[in-house]
């Protein structure tokens, strides 16, 4: 999977929009964009994915650049229990079926640590 | 619907112990497993994966080795911990059925805490 690049932290206040921005300009045809958060102490959790059009779902929004190769997750109106980091990542949409190929794997990198202000 | 579970939640084991981590999902058929690490501020580490019963692939050298016994069970397991195996473990699994956008999406479980004294 091609590598992505986010910002460390960002910090909003609540109630406010927040917009992550993830740069993947290795970014191939068959790449989707899949968005998951960790809250403190649990597991990730998926938020959202997109291919080439902007999607949204009662969590978040998804915008992608016309060229594919930066997008941003939008949460509309932040609150305290949005605090959490961020993940993006890229995941190859060709199929492997039948092989313990690593295609199934998910590479997390470091994410951005949202902080909420209240 | 589909449920993972993890236990314990959290654990304290002494350095040279052996370790036992289980995970079961329910809800599901032939899923793909995933075990993770994550270290203290640190971001997920893939240690091993899961495609089949038996079936195991591992990430990275390490002290630790995974088991698939039955379909919806996964155990992470030591003959001896180090203290560097302290972490926060997580299981993963997603849909093997081909793929759709709608069914590449990994889930999590609770995670097991462990710390290595």
């Amino acid at each position: 999977d091609a590598k992505t690049t986010q910002p460390n932290s960002m910090e909003s206040n609540e109630e406010e929009p927040v917009h992550l921005p993830c740069n993947h300009s290795t970014i191939s045809g068959t790449d989707y964009i899949h968005w998951y958060r960790q809250l403190p102490s649990q597991g990730p959790e998926y938020v959202i994915h997109g291919l080439t059009s902007n999607v949204n779902n009662r969590m978040a929004s998804l915008a992608i650049a016309e060229d594919r190769k930066s997008s941003t997750l939008i949460l509309h109106r932040a609150t305290l229990r949005d605090a959490a980091v961020y993940y993006c990542i890229l995941r190859d949409a060709r199929l492997v079926v039948g092989t313990t190929d690593s295609w199934g794997k998910f590479q997390f990198g470091a994410g951005t640590q949202v902080v909420v202000t209240p | 619907s589909q449920t993972i579970h993890q236990w314990p939640a959290t654990l304290v084991q002494p350095v040279g112990s052996p370790l036992s981590l289980e995970c079961t999902v329910e809800g599901t058929s032939n899923p793909n497993l995933y075990w993770y690490r994550q270290a203290a501020g640190r971001g997920l580490q893939l240690l091993f994966y899961s495609v089949g019963i038996g079936q195991i692939s591992s990430e990275v050298p390490q002290n630790l080795s995974a088991s698939r016994p039955q379909d919806r069970q996964f155990i992470l397991s030591s003959k001896k911990l180090l203290l560097s195996d302290s972490g926060f473990y997580l299981c993963a699994w997603r849909s093997p059925s081909g793929f759709t956008s709608n069914t590449d999406t990994q889930y999590f479980g609770p995670g097991t805490r462990l710390t290595v004294l």
